[in-house]
């Protein structure tokens, strides 16, 4: 019973473009969300996070955008880089201070294309 | 000068064989994880310790054993190794009042 689903294993976008990366929850509880990139052989490593007093977080060419009543975030990309190119993992807690109940998704492969 | 470092990065071995991973943060956090990433690449996280004390332990079979000798190092280790237990194992540490976790880069296990 996954309580974080990624649906899309894959996604490919040409550079230049806009990546949106998908993520589902089912636990209302969640309160708290992370984004975290990661590259082969190497550890995740965080992106952006988004707290549920909020619908949208902002951070250079990375957006969070957060629908509650959805259960729905996404990760938006904008223009997406060659260097982008790696899994996004989504991940959910029920608090900001809740490291210790990160529930994190399969992972979205993006491959962003010269 | 790497953060959270984790060694060995690869571990191949035989079932029922004993082995051990280690980790070490060099961040100051307080509390310290291990995660496994199973074939479908979910991380689940198996144990959490904070200031050297187990927090959390989720449904881990016994044969896996933490020990933090100190809060910078956490160490796994894993009795009569079973085909099962094949997957990257991730360390990861947090720092009080923050939502990040560092994670080191992995140790991948296949037990033959």
């Amino acid at each position: 019973d996954q309580q974080v689903k990624q649906n899309s294993p894959s996604l490919s976008v040409q550079e230049g473009r806009i990546s949106i990366l998908n993520c589902d929850y089912t636990n209302s509880m969640f309160d708290y969300f992370l984004w975290y990139k990661k590259y082969p052989a190497e550890g995740p490593t965080f992106l952006i996070s988004i707290s549920s007093i909020k619908d949208k977080n902002e951070d250079g060419r990375f957006t969070v955008f957060l629908n509650k009543s959805a259960k729905h975030l996404s990760l938006h990309i904008v223009p997406s880089q060659p260097g982008d190119s790696a899994v996004y993992f989504c991940a959910a807690s029920p608090n900001y201070n809740a490291g210790n109940m990160l529930t994190f998704g399969g992972g979205t492969r993006l491959m962003v294309k010269p | 000068d790497t953060a959270v470092s984790q060694t060995p990065k690869y571990l191949v071995t035989q079932m029922g064989n004993d082995k051990s991973i280690k980790c070490e943060q060099n961040l100051g956090h307080d509390t310290m994880y291990w995660y496994k990433q199973d074939s479908k690449k979910f991380l689940k996280i198996m144990f959490s310790y904070n200031n050297k004390e187990l927090i959390i332990n989720e449904t881990v079979p016994n044969r896996f054993s933490p020990k933090s000798p100190d809060k910078a190092h956490l160490n796994l280790h894993i009795n009569s190794l079973e085909l099962g237990d094949s997957a990257v194992y991730f360390c990861a540490s947090r720092g009080s009042g923050g939502e990040k976790l560092f994670f080191g880069s992995g140790t991948q296990l296949s037990v033959l």
